[in-house]
């Protein structure tokens, strides 16, 4: 069964660059990790997405070693509006479908 | 012109009440999802529709009723309401069936709370 398990929090200070790792030992094979961003009263946000070694967008870069049964999300220099819950997604097909499977997030907050 | 709306907002509701939310998407997706995120923040699927066809049914008890008239529409009716059912629901859509290739996009949420 596929899980996920991440801290469930972190503090940071603006400027600092802050990583997050979520472990998931029985990810599939032909699986991507996909990590979200939610803020007060909204819904989760698409971030980043990647299936192995590093992806990098505007917003975020997505590290996965070759085993593939953790990834680190890293946020360059955060700002207070960085301050969110971060999760981080992969797919449980022991059923057979696809089960998207969110962790239990990583509540960040970033300090001035 | 928001992507994934879900109505209403908040609901406040007596125990044994029956209700409904609805989700509306405009981004042409063919799949949509409602997700239930308790206390803790932990959020969990309940069901997925693929063009209006049940594909997800994740453990959810027999009182929680997903309809979709059509695949821009699911909604989500819960008779008997509990103590329990008291979380934020969460509406999504995705351009694929498992939303693996352009990940989701969730509306806003309810909150619903049972008293």
């Amino acid at each position: 069964l596929a899980k996920t398990t991440q801290p469930i929090s972190m503090d940071s200070y603006e400027g600092q660059e802050v990583n997050i790792t979520c472990s998931h030992n029985n990810i599939a094979t032909n699986d991507y990790i996909t990590w979200y961003q939610q803020f007060p009263s909204q819904g989760p946000r698409f971030i980043i997405q990647g299936y192995k070694t590093k992806v990098t967008n505007e917003v975020a870069s997505l590290f996965i070693p070759a085993d593939r049964k953790s990834s680190t999300l890293s946020l360059p220099r955060v700002s207070l509006s960085d301050t969110a819950v971060y999760y981080c997604l992969v797919g449980d097909r022991s059923g057979g479908s696809y089960i998207p499977t969110f962790g239990r997030g990583t509540s960040l907050i970033v300090h001035p | 012109d928001t992507a994934v709306s879900q109505t209403p907002k908040y609901l406040v509701t007596q125990m044994g009440n029956d209700k409904s939310i609805k989700c509306e998407q405009n981004l042409g997706h063919d799949t949509m999802y409602w997700y239930k995120q308790d206390s803790k923040k932990f959020l969990k699927i309940m069901f997925s529709y693929n063009n209006k066809e049940l594909i997800i049914n994740e453990t959810v008890p027999n009182r929680f009723s997903p309809k979709s008239p059509d695949k821009a529409h699911l909604n989500l009716h819960i008779n008997s309401l509990e103590l329990g059912d008291s979380a934020v629901y969460f509406c999504a859509s995705s351009q694929d069936s498992a939303g693996l290739a352009y990940g989701y996009t969730f509306g806003s949420g309810t909150r619903l709370t049972v008293v």
